[in-house]
């Protein structure tokens, strides 16, 4: 089975910390993506990743980075959290060939105060 | 740009009713893939079904059916004699093969169902 596996399952943080989220899958994937999911907007995208040292901006990249080194983890960094980024966050990846599905970590859900 | 539109927030049924949840989708591509997930109290998205544009066959998996539409730009999904275990937040998601390969969600709709 593929599994996705996110470092923590909850975060408290403060205000202007660097927070590192990361993720790791064990499948081989090419993509790689991270969302936030907040109530009724559903989950959006904000950065993802086809290959080890790439990155591409996705709907919501403002505040955000990531960081790809190796094809199984995809880092995301809250360079300064700011209470608008608690949210849960989700990891997922996926195989490019064929459009397969994405497959989810368990999440991670952050809380800045 | 791709937009996916869940317009039921939540729904509440009782459990043996049939339920139908709406997913409307916009995109510009004639390749696109069309997904169902669910996220239990538990908060794990499950992978549920994959269809792609040029496959307008409706589906049927146990108590579970989709019915895909492209002339109405619609995919929806159905529960037949829904159960307490069906509860949860279902997505609706698109992903176009030409542009971006990430999914696009729709805001999700919430069902309840009640015993």
């Amino acid at each position: 089975d593929v599994k996705v596996t996110q470092s923590s399952r909850y975060l408290v943080k403060r205000t202007g910390e660097k927070v590192f989220l990361e993720c790791v899958q064990d499948m081989d994937h090419e993509n790689m993506f991270w969302y936030r999911q907040d109530p009724g907007l559903g989950l959006r995208l904000i950065y993802f990743s086809y290959d080890v040292k790439m990155k591409e901006k996705g709907d919501i990249p403002e505040g955000y980075s990531v960081s790809r080194e190796k094809k199984e983890r995809f880092s995301l960094i809250l360079e300064s959290a700011s209470t608008n980024q608690t949210s849960m966050y989700l990891c997922a990846s996926s195989h490019t060939r064929e459009l397969t599905e994405a497959f989810f970590g368990q999440g991670t859900r952050l809380t800045v105060v | 740009a791709q937009k996916v539109t869940q317009a039921q927030t939540e729904i509440s049924v009782v459990e043996k009713e049939d339920v139908t949840l709406d997913c409307v989708y916009e995109t510009r591509d004639t390749t696109y893939y069309l997904f169902w997930y669910k996220q239990p109290p538990s908060g794990e998205l499950v992978f549920l079904i994959r269809r792609n544009s040029f496959d307008e066959q409706n589906e049927i998996s146990g108590r579970y059916s989709w019915n895909f539409q492209k002339s109405t730009s619609s995919f929806n999904f159905t529960i037949t004699a829904s159960q307490v275990v069906d509860s949860a937040v279902y997505f609706c998601a698109l992903s176009e093969a030409t542009g971006r390969r990430a999914l696009t969600f729709g805001s999700g709709t919430r069902l309840q169902v009640q015993p």
